[in-house]
């Protein structure tokens, strides 16, 4: 049930670009993405919905594959401040409510 | 605009013992989560509640779990007694809107508990 993130963790250097994947065995809804500082609340990136509408932040770009049940985070040109762990979260139907659950998350850290 | 605000920031008691954790939501967001993260694990879900009533609260991990947001204000998360397993980061969310998980959820900056 729970979404699949790959990789697990990633190092960069400045300015490098990285992709982040989501997996689901479940249909989807929508797939959210967010990003945690160590210590610090989940922050929200991005929701892509079915249908292709996406609502969020403008320097980050995604993908979602609902036939596929996936969906990809890129990460262009990373900044120091990009360092953090990345959750995807995936929106389904489960027990009649709609529910987010979430990705065990994969670690970016970029260095100078 | 304030964000979601949880306490207390950290928490450590002893096996047996019990904790209450509390979360404010963003003012006038009706939806509101509980999820826990154990580390390096997922953002597990917990429960949710739509003002005051809990919409679904399947995530719950046993009976020693409970949640109430009385007035569809505030929530509180009682674990009692608590156990070894229960050690982790509760996060607390809120979101507008209705049904569908369409809307940002804004998350509090969660409460560190462990259990010794």
């Amino acid at each position: 049930q729970q979404p699949v993130q790959s990789p697990q963790a990633v190092i960069l250097r400045e300015g490098e670009d990285a992709v982040i994947n989501c997996s689901s065995s479940k249909a989807l809804y929508s797939v959210h993405w967010y990003r945690q500082k160590h210590g610090e609340a989940p922050v929200f990136l991005m929701i892509l919905l079915k249908g292709g509408e996406q609502k969020g932040h403008e320097k980050i770009s995604a993908s979602f594959n609902e036939k596929k049940q996936q969906s990809s985070l890129y990460l262009t040109a990373s900044q120091l401040s990009y360092s953090g762990t990345y959750f995807c979260g995936t929106e389904c139907l489960m027990d009649s409510s709609y529910k987010l659950i979430f990705g065990s998350g994969t670690r970016l850290l970029v260095r100078p | 605009e304030a964000g979601v605000t949880q306490f207390p920031s950290h928490s450590v008691i002893e096996k047996g013992q019990t904790v209450t954790l509390r979360c404010d939501p963003i003012s006038g967001h009706d939806n509101l989560y509980w999820y826990r993260r154990v580390m390096g694990k997922e953002i597990k879900f917990l429960l949710h509640f739509v003002k005051e009533s809990k919409q679904d609260e399947s995530g719950m991990p046993n009976n020693r779990f409970l949640a109430e947001r009385t007035g569809g204000t505030y929530s509180t998360l009682k674990v009692q007694p608590a156990e070894l397993e229960d050690s982790g980061v509760y996060f607390c969310a809120s979101s507008q809107g209705s049904g569908r998980i369409d809307n940002e959820q804004f998350f509090g900056p969660g409460t560190r508990l462990t259990v010794l």
